[in-house]
């Protein structure tokens, strides 16, 4: 596939669970962000990898939240003790180095906190 | 911190007629700003890239023009049409370190385009 996808497409659990989400970029991509849209707050940054490089998780809301990006490719944001505020659409997006370095967006993985 | 402002909430027009969707934000020192588009229950579609030294990207009937002083974009989309009907967003990226790579969101703007 040419554009960003993650899985799963939704995703319902229950208040205390863990959950992990995925995301796979667009081949040859070195940057990878995660982004959080809920009705109350919009749309926030989560974290962004770029190559190597240490991520900046400035926009982790808690320490329940973590991401990964293994051999610079996949990333999965986990999700440890679900409460009902995290319920929100997860969206993930790459860029390449150059182009502008603009962003392009996978469809989102809804997750609903019972 | 970086603020993005988009007004109106909500706008609906008959089909044909042009469309001005307007994007403020409060901190002029932007790397780029980039427009998106986005259906119910989807991700977003990138609509137009515009980078700090420009004034304006066009694609097809879209049209968004920059004003970096000012702190004001203009997304003008041309003789709408019902397919036109979705959420648009614009984002900024800062220019400094600090800011990372992330994009700073508005809250968008609801469009829809009445047969």
């Amino acid at each position: 596939g040419a554009g960003v996808s993650q899985s799963p497409s939704n995703k319902v659990t229950e208040k205390g669970k863990d959950v992990e989400l995925r995301c796979d970029p667009i081949s040859g991509h070195t940057a990878l962000y995660w982004y959080r849209q809920s009705l109350g707050q919009g749309l926030e940054f989560l974290i962004y990898f770029q190559g190597n490089s240490a991520p900046d998780k400035s926009g982790l809301p808690s320490d329940r939240f973590s991401a990964e990006r293994t051999g610079g490719s996949v990333s999965t944001l986990t999700i440890q003790r679900t409460q009902q505020e995290d319920s929100a659409v997860y969206l993930c997006a790459s860029s390449a180095v150059g182009l502008a370095n603009e962003q392009f967006f996978g469809p989102g993985t809804r997750l609903t906190v019972l | 911190k970086q603020e993005v402002t988009q007004i109106p909430a909500a706008l609906s027009v008959p089909e044909g007629e042009n469309l001005v969707l307007n994007c403020s934000f409060t901190d002029s020192a932007i790397y780029n700003l980039q427009w998106f588009r986005q259906d119910p229950g989807k991700g977003l579609t990138s609509l137009l890239l515009i980078q700090s030294s420009q004034r304006e990207q066009t694609s097809g009937r879209l049209n968004a023009s920059l004003d970096k002083s000012s702190g004001r974009s203009t997304l003008y989309i041309a003789a709408s049409q019902p397919g036109d009907s979705a959420t648009y967003l614009c984002a900024v990226r800062g220019m400094i370190k600090a800011a990372g790579n992330k994009l700073t969101f508005g809250g968008g703007t609801r469009v829809l385009v009445k047969p």
